[in-house]
């Protein structure tokens, strides 16, 4: 079945810098990688996610990059703010469709 | 419109009672699916409806923990004789593909004494 593994499992950043989260995934058929934050005390929210059909994808100041051949993907965020401080989760889908989260990275930026 | 709907948000409970929690998932939203969530760990897959395909129950923990999906809608998370290690909080989410964006509840946070 499918496994996704994340790292760093913590992350913490001065406020303006970027911060990168990594993920592999062991299912060759997954085909869609999204990424979801969540805030304290609420559910996750997806904020970006690319199709295997891609490379790289942008939205403002957050991108992700896969990689198929390698079986991972990125989350990378520019211009750290403090609003960005959350657990970020990436995910991959199995064969049965259903949706697997990595162990998550809990994201500090300091202001 | 409304998004996912969760009930109890808070549920305090003795050990080997047993706990009903309730998912409104979105209007015509055919998938649902319920993770669990341990106090600063990650989201634990328990159960996933399709349709009215038959469920992936792969994730459920033991035969204490059951769930149901009526009408392709409402679903039902039902855990027996609660043990302290379900203490958790129980996200449910839907979505309107196979494959694409799940919109989560906000939770059931589950406190077994």
């Amino acid at each position: 079945g499918e496994n996704v593994e994340q790292h760093p499992s913590t992350l913490s950043v001065q406020e303006g810098d970027s911060a990168v989260i990594k993920c592999t995934y062991s299912d060759s058929a997954s085909n869609y990688f999204p990424w979801y934050k969540q805030e304290l005390g609420k559910g996750p929210q997806l904020i970006i996610d690319i199709r295997s059909n891609v490379g790289e994808k942008k939205d403002q100041r957050i991108a992700v990059t896969l990689n198929k051949t390698a079986k991972h993907f990125s989350l990378h965020i520019t211009e750290t703010q403090p609003e960005d401080s959350a657990v970020y989760f990436c995910a991959g889908y199995n064969q049965g469709g259903k949706l697997i989260f990595g162990q998550g990275t809990e994201l500090s930026v300091k202001p | 419109g409304a998004g996912v709907s969760q009930s109890p948000s808070n549920k305090v409970t003795e050990k080997g009672k047993d706990v009903e929690l309730r998912c409104d998932p979105i209007s015509g939203h055919t998938a649902l699916y319920w993770y669990r969530q341990s106090l600063g760990q990650g989201l634990e897959f328990l159960i996933y409806f399709q349709g009215n395909s038959a469920p992936d129950k792969s994730g459920l923990p033991s035969d204490r923990f059951s769930a149901e999906r009526t009408g392709g809608s409402v679903s039902t998370l039902t855990i027996q004789r609660t043990q302290q290690e379900d203490s958790a909080v129980y996200l449910c989410a839907s979505s309107s593909q196979g494959v694409g964006e799940l919109f989560f509840g906000e939770g059931s946070r589950l406190t077994v004494l």
